[in-house]
Parts: C-alpha cells; sequence; structure tokens
C-alpha cells in the first residue's frame, strides 16, 4: 500500500495568481498521476508525472497552465498557474504500485481550490 | 476522458435496502475497480476484479463483470446511512493510469 500526502487540503485564490500542489508519497513509485475533478463531476486525468522526464500531458491540458515537477520517486508538484474562476475544482494525485498489473491505486485527500 | 457511463447517476435508498450501480467501459481492459469518495475528497479503492473474473464478493460488496457486454455491476446489500457517497467504476491497463467513470451520487437515509 502506499500512504500519500497532499497539500494544501484546500484553498481560495486570487484569480491571475498561481498555486502550486504537493504530493509526497511513503514509497517509492514510478509514475504518478494528477486528476481534476470540478464541481459534480468525475476524475479526469491531467497529466503523467515520471521522474527524471517531463510530464505527459492528456489532450486539453498543457505545460504552462499545469506544471508538474517530479524531482524524486516520492515526491511530485502540480502548479495551477494563472488562475480563472474556470480551476475552481478538486485536484487529486495517485499512484500505483510499480511493478503490479492489477493492483489498486491510491489518493492523496485531494485540494479544494476555490478561485474567485 | 472518461472510459464509460456509470447509472443511474444518483440513487436515494432507505437503510437496509440493497443499492444497485451499473458501470460501461469502451476499450479492453485488465481489470475493472470501484473507488467510494466521501464529500469530495480521496478516493478509497473498494474492489477490483480482473479481466477473467465474472464475480467477486467483499463484505457487503458484490461486483460482476461482463467483458463481452463490457459492463460491471456493484451491489451494496443492506445499506446503511455511512454508505451515502459517491461510487465510481475505473479502468486501467498496466502501467497506466485509471481512467473514471461519471459516478453515481449514493443518499441513503435512516
Amino acid at each position: 500500500s502506499a500512504v500519500i500526502s497532499q497539500k494544501p487540503s484546500r484553498d481560495i485564490c486570487q484569480r491571475g495568481t498561481s498555486l502550486t500542489i504537493q504530493c509526497q508519497v511513503d514509497s517509492q513509485v514510478t509514475m504518478m498521476f494528477w486528476y481534476r475533478q470540478q464541481p459534480g463531476q468525475s476524475l479526469t486525468l491531467i497529466a503523467t508525472a515520471n521522474q527524471g522526464s517531463e510530464a505527459t500531458y492528456e489532450s486539453g491540458f498543457v505545460i504552462d497552465k499545469f506544471p508538474i515537477s517530479r524531482p524524486n520517486l516520492t515526491f511530485s508538484t502540480l502548479t495551477v498557474s494563472n488562475m480563472s474562476p474556470e480551476d475552481s475544482s478538486i485536484y487529486l494525485c495517485s499512484v500505483v504500485a510499480t511493478g503490479f498489473i492489477n493492483t489498486e491505486a491510491f489518493f492523496g485527500q485531494g485540494t479544494r481550490l476555490t478561485v474567485v | 476522458s472518461q472510459q464509460g457511463e456509470e447509472d443511474p447517476q444518483a440513487l436515494s435508498i432507505q437503510e437496509g435496502e440493497n443499492a444497485t450501480m451499473n458501470c460501461s467501459y469502451k476499450t479492453s481492459i485488465n481489470n475493472l475497480q470501484w473507488y467510494r469518495q466521501n464529500s469530495g475528497r480521496g478516493l478509497v479503492h473498494l474492489i477490483l476484479i480482473r479481466s477473467n473474473e465474472r464475480e467477486k464478493h467483499s463484505g457487503r460488496l458484490r461486483v460482476t463483470l461482463d467483458t463481452s457486454k463490457k459492463s460491471s455491476s456493484l451491489l451494496i446489500t443492506a445499506s446503511r446511512a455511512a454508505d451515502t457517497a459517491s461510487y465510481f467504476c475505473a479502468t486501467g491497463q498496466a502501467g497506466t493510469a485509471l481512467i473514471f467513470g461519471k459516478g453515481t451520487t449514493l443518499s441513503v437515509s435512516s
């Protein structure tokens, strides 16, 4: 299993500013995933963060808006840049156990972002 | 993008009743998983069923998988107020992120 510490748990930010969300995992994992959950919606994958290489972004998400760092195998950050009210969402990081095919994913507790 | 659809989108039942949620998906899978989310917080893993399995039980949960129809169902028996949450199915391939369905919001009243 993996325990993920995600912070901040919530924040209220002014439009035009940026927020960096951190995820710390208690074990080494190859890939970390960042999701966005808009109000009342399901989870949408933003990007996959690999250690030592640039993150891989899903369609509709770009690095300039959501820069990701992955300096080591236990830590990653997601920045939401130049925020607008449309960025108000819950952001979650997730990991899966390295080397296993049929295994559960683990999630941080999420960051509830409100942009005003 | 979402893998598939879940129905119903919302379900309201009384304590003690059974709750059934359905999920459909589009692509081939290694496994299908169900997660619960309370009040928009982090997701909690409930159960995983592999593509070569047809049914799996865990406590009051029963999951079925029909790969020919690309569908799964989650049954919660004898529901409790504490089961009130959103439930999501998710599918995955080895080494990739989970893709989530749209979810079912379950409300269990006492």
